[in-house]
């Protein structure tokens, strides 16, 4: 299995301009977490998806940011616009309802740099 | 609410001993298990070892054990023979409902040759 796909790797964008991030979850998971990764505040879940639906949006940290999936192959995760504090790291991770116990598989991220 | 607490932000051990790194948490659930992920400087979070809170034993994953105390709230990672590719940082984790996990603030764990 390929594993979670992340693209882009890196961006870097000027503030202001609008950045999508996108995953490819395993084949077969039918839970999806978009996490966030900075220095000061460690990995924070911002949304999860159940089956494509999203269950939990409470860790979005406003209306610039938005999620979706539309089909079990695939998710974005946009922020529009981007600001400077949006700089981090952003994983998306997937799991199955069959591996008990929360077992998360993660991509390798997209380090984001917004100028 | 979880939460996971690790108070060793940084650690350092000489490659072939053996460190141990601290977790501490909190939940209200009974059925639960525990998760150390590794992150190496490849940012790829890759899990290390997982503890079922209803066993007794502790769980072990070749170099990798861990002494899970459940009256304690204690999970802590024991590395042996540590080797320079655990560099890391390391993050304790707890499930918080069906699939969401909770992490703590990691531990970047450095091997002197």
């Amino acid at each position: 299995d390929a594993g979670v796909i992340q693209s882009p790797r890196h961006e870097v964008t000027e503030m202001g301009q609008e950045v999508t991030l996108r995953c490819k979850p395993i084949s077969g998971h039918n839970s999806l977490f978009w996490y966030r990764q900075t220095m000061m505040r460690g990995l924070e879940l911002l949304i999860y998806f159940n089956n494509n639906v999203p269950i939990d949006d409470s860790g979005m940290p406003e209306d610039r940011f938005s999620a979706k999936m539309p089909n079990a192959s695939f998710s974005t995760l946009k922020i529009q616009p981007s600001e400077p504090r949006d700089s981090a790291v952003y994983f998306c991770a997937s799991s199955s309802r069959r591996v008990r116990g929360g077992k998360l598989f993660f991509g390798s991220g997209t380090q984001l740099s917004v100028l | 609410a979880q939460t996971v607490t690790q108070s060793q932000p940084e650690m350092s051990v000489q490659e072939a001993e053996t460190v141990t790194l601290s977790c501490t948490y909190d939940t209200s659930e009974s059925d639960y298990y525990l998760f150390w992920y590794k992150q190496p400087p490849s940012r790829q979070m890759i899990l290390v070892i997982r503890q079922e809170a209803y066993k007794q034993q502790n769980a072990t994953e070749n170099r990798f054990s861990v002494n899970f105390q459940k009256a304690a709230k204690s999970f802590s990672l024991k590395i042996s023979d540590s080797q320079l590719g655990d560099a890391a940082m390391y993050f304790c984790a707890l499930p918080q409902g069906a699939q969401k996990l909770v992490f703590g603030q990691g531990t970047r764990l450095t091997i002197n040759p």
